[in-house]
């Protein structure tokens, strides 16, 4: 079966810009977790979902970051006014549920380049 | 504050020959550890899990060995084979709520043939 998958695998942008990041998880998983991976960094917590809603988004840098699930399976993660620090691995991963006994398969992840 | 800490950058290893790869974490209130290995270009995979309750677990070639005391953790690879080498991460959780996972720097492993 088709694994996690994230669009576009690479984004150059200019600062200022607004860029959207897709993910489509596992069918049939229900959590839906975004990280971003900065270089030399491991994988930082942004925001899960459970179903169609934000279960904790407290690791969401600022308001600029925003992600919807609104059918509980396609994400979208959207960052306004990018910026240059912006610029890193955006990876998803998705397991059947929720809790730490659920293995989280991860998507290879989105490139976002910020100029 | 780096709560999950891999201190070793990256590793060399010839074939054959085991590899350690270790893990310190912070927060006492983590009970559920994970390693994670990664390819380039590609999304972590899960590698192997231990709870807090063991002080051992072991999966074929792979063993995590875990100290609650010294709050310390350590991946044991034996034995070692090029398609190891890899970007290794360690990453602790609370089983208790839903917490998400909370992710080390990684360990580049090379294996050397």
């Amino acid at each position: 079966g088709a694994g996690v998958s994230q669009t576009p695998s690479n984004k150059v942008t200019e600062k200022g810009k607004y860029v959207e990041l897709r993910c489509d998880p596992i069918s049939g998983h229900t959590a839906l977790y975004w990280y971003r991976q900065s270089l030399g960094q491991g994988p930082e917590f942004l925001i899960y979902f459970q179903g169609t809603g934000a279960a904790d988004d407290s690791g969401l840098p600022n308001d600029r970051f925003f992600a919807v699930r609104p059918e509980g399976s396609v994400s979208t993660l959207k960052i306004q006014r990018t910026e240059r620090g912006d610029s890193a691995v955006y990876l998803c991963a998705s397991s059947l549920t929720i809790g730490p006994y659920n293995e989280q398969f991860f998507g290879p992840g989105t490139r976002l380049t910020v100029l | 504050d780096q709560q999950v800490k891999q201190n070793s950058p990256s590793l060399s290893v010839q074939e054959g020959r085991i590899s350690i790869l270790n893990c310190d974490y912070t927060n006492s209130m983590f009970d559920y550890f994970l390693w994670y290995k990664k390819y380039p270009a590609e999304g972590p995979t899960f590698l192997i899990s231990i709870s807090s309750i063991k002080d051992k677990n072991e999966d074929g070639r792979f063993t995590v060995f875990l100290n609650k005391s010294a709050k310390h953790l350590s991946l044991h690879i034996v034995p070692s084979q090029p398609g190891d080498s890899a970007v290794y991460f360690c990453a602790a959780s609370l089983t208790s709520g839903n917490t998400p996972l909370v992710f080390g720097k990684g360990t580049r492993l090379s294996v050397i043939a």
